[in-house]
């Protein structure tokens, strides 16, 4: 299976702020996946990035509060702007693999607003 | 559309003894399926994974689990739980069409 980087793995940030949030695996994908992980709760899907286009928003996420890149087939950047206390969680990438099905998982982005 | 149901929110074990955490999901045809372990703060650290096959799956840290279709079940176990195994169990299920859920976890308790 595919090796994700993500950086950084932690970071405490002003409200009001953004955060860049940066995602390499070491082989090219097609379909890269940010998720968002609240406090004591599930994962949750914000977007599907791929090469070349816009990326994909799941309901209840928008590009202006979350921008997404993906430059290339081994690279992407999830933003998170204007952040709030609500913003406070984990962020993962994860990238499609072996029948169209991700299952690898970066080490995740620990954010905490304050 | 596909769901998955983790029972229960939180168990608690003694180490040494036997582990079975449940996972049913919804899903018209054969899922692929997927445990994962999540350490706090941490991300997802996958144990084992079902996409066909011997429905009997092998994963790492002596981790097992076992696709029964008749039941939409696939329950993770371990023989013998160690101190270290303490953490956040994820479930998932996923199709052949980029669509991935996941279950809302069970946080292991280890007991001295």
């Amino acid at each position: 299976s595919a090796v994700i980087s993500q950086k950084p793995s932690r970071d405490i940030c002003q409200r009001g702020t953004s955060l860049t949030i940066q995602c390499q695996v070491d082989s090219q994908v097609t379909m890269m996946f940010w998720y968002r992980q609240q406090p004591g709760q599930s994962l949750t899907l914000i977007a599907t990035a791929n090469q070349g286009s816009e990326a994909t928003y799941e309901s209840g996420f928008v590009i202006d509060k979350f921008p997404i890149s993906r430059p290339n087939l081994t690279f992407s950047t999830l933003t998170v702007s204007n952040m709030s206390p609500e913003d406070s969680s984990i962020y993962l990438c994860s990238v499609d693999f072996e029948d169209n099905v991700r299952y690898t998982f970066g080490s995740g982005t620990r954010l905490t607003v304050v | 559309a596909q769901s998955v149901t983790q029972p229960d929110i939180h168990i608690t074990v003694s180490e040494g003894a036997s582990l079975e955490l449940r996972c049913n999901y919804s899903y018209g045809a054969t899922p692929y399926l997927f445990w994962y372990v999540q350490s706090p703060g941490q991300g997802l650290q996958l144990l084992l994974k079902y996409f066909s096959g011997d429905t009997l799956v092998q994963g790492i840290k002596g981790f097992e689990a076992e696709f029964k279709r008749s039941q939409s079940s696939f329950n993770l176990r371990k023989p013998s739980v160690h101190w270290s195994d303490a953490a956040e169990y994820f479930c998932a299920v996923a199709n052949g069409n980029n669509d991935m859920r996941f279950g809302a976890g069970t946080r292991l308790t280890v007991k001295p």
